[in-house]
């Protein structure tokens, strides 16, 4: 499977926009980008996904780079409840569902 | 919709006990999962179910059991519990459909074993 890179951690201060990126150099033709996230003590919740087209969903949106090897979450106005990790996950449209999760990026949002 | 609910919440081990993770979901989702997460890292993915009476091994499937008997439950079962096991477990369901993506997951089971 194709593995992704994302920055350990971030920070952004509330009500501004968060751009978070992620990697995918390996990325095959195939691959689906998803983004989900985990709240503190929570289990993870779906954000969104794409295939090559910008996305954008109530939650945030999601532009992919026309070579397909990044990808940036976007959160247009960070909120406390947005403070979680965030994982870039690549699914092979051909696979079962399973979801190969990495570190993720750590989101810290100041008041 | 209660979506996908997990029992215990928490729970303590001896090594060498048994015990089973309970996982059930009411959205008639076909395709079901059990992930672990230790601290400070992503999920792994324990096993799955494409639908009742079919499961399959996932990254790590060592020391679990699991079965589907039903659409709804996808019961964890671990034997002779070691300290390697102690994390944070995750059950999680997708409809199953090829334009069904998401993956909607239960709160976790918290163990421990001593």
């Amino acid at each position: 499977d194709a593995k992704t890179t994302q920055p350990n951690s971030m920070e952004s201060n509330e009500e501004e926009p968060v751009h978070l990126p992620c990697n995918h150099s390996t990325i095959s033709g195939t691959d689906y980008i998803h983004w989900y996230r985990q709240l503190p003590s929570q289990g993870p919740e779906y954000v969104i996904h794409g295939l090559t087209s910008n996305v954008n969903n109530r939650m945030a949106s999601l532009a992919i780079a026309e070579d397909r090897k990044s990808s940036t979450l976007i959160l247009h106005r960070a909120t406390l409840r947005d403070a979680a990790v965030y994982y870039c996950i690549l699914r092979d449209r051909r696979s079962q569902g399973n979801l190969i999760f990495g570190k993720g990026t750590k989101l810290s949002v100041k008041p | 919709n209660a979506g996908v609910t997990q029992t215990p919440k928490f729970r303590i081990l001896k090594i060498g006990q048994s015990m089973t993770l309970q996982c059930t979901q009411d959205m008639n989702h076909n395709y079901m999962y059990w992930y672990r997460q230790d601290p400070g890292m992503g999920l792994k993915l324990i096993y799955y179910s494409v639908g009742a009476g079919i499961t399959d091994k996932g990254e790590v499937p060592n020391g679990y059991n699991v079965s589907r008997s039903t659409t709804e439950d996808f019961p964890l079962r671990l034997e002779l519990a070691a300290p390697s096991q102690t994390s944070v477990y995750f059950c999680a369901s997708r409809l199953g459909l090829a334009v069904s993506y998401e993956q909607y997951f239960g709160p976790g089971t918290r163990l421990t074993v001593t």
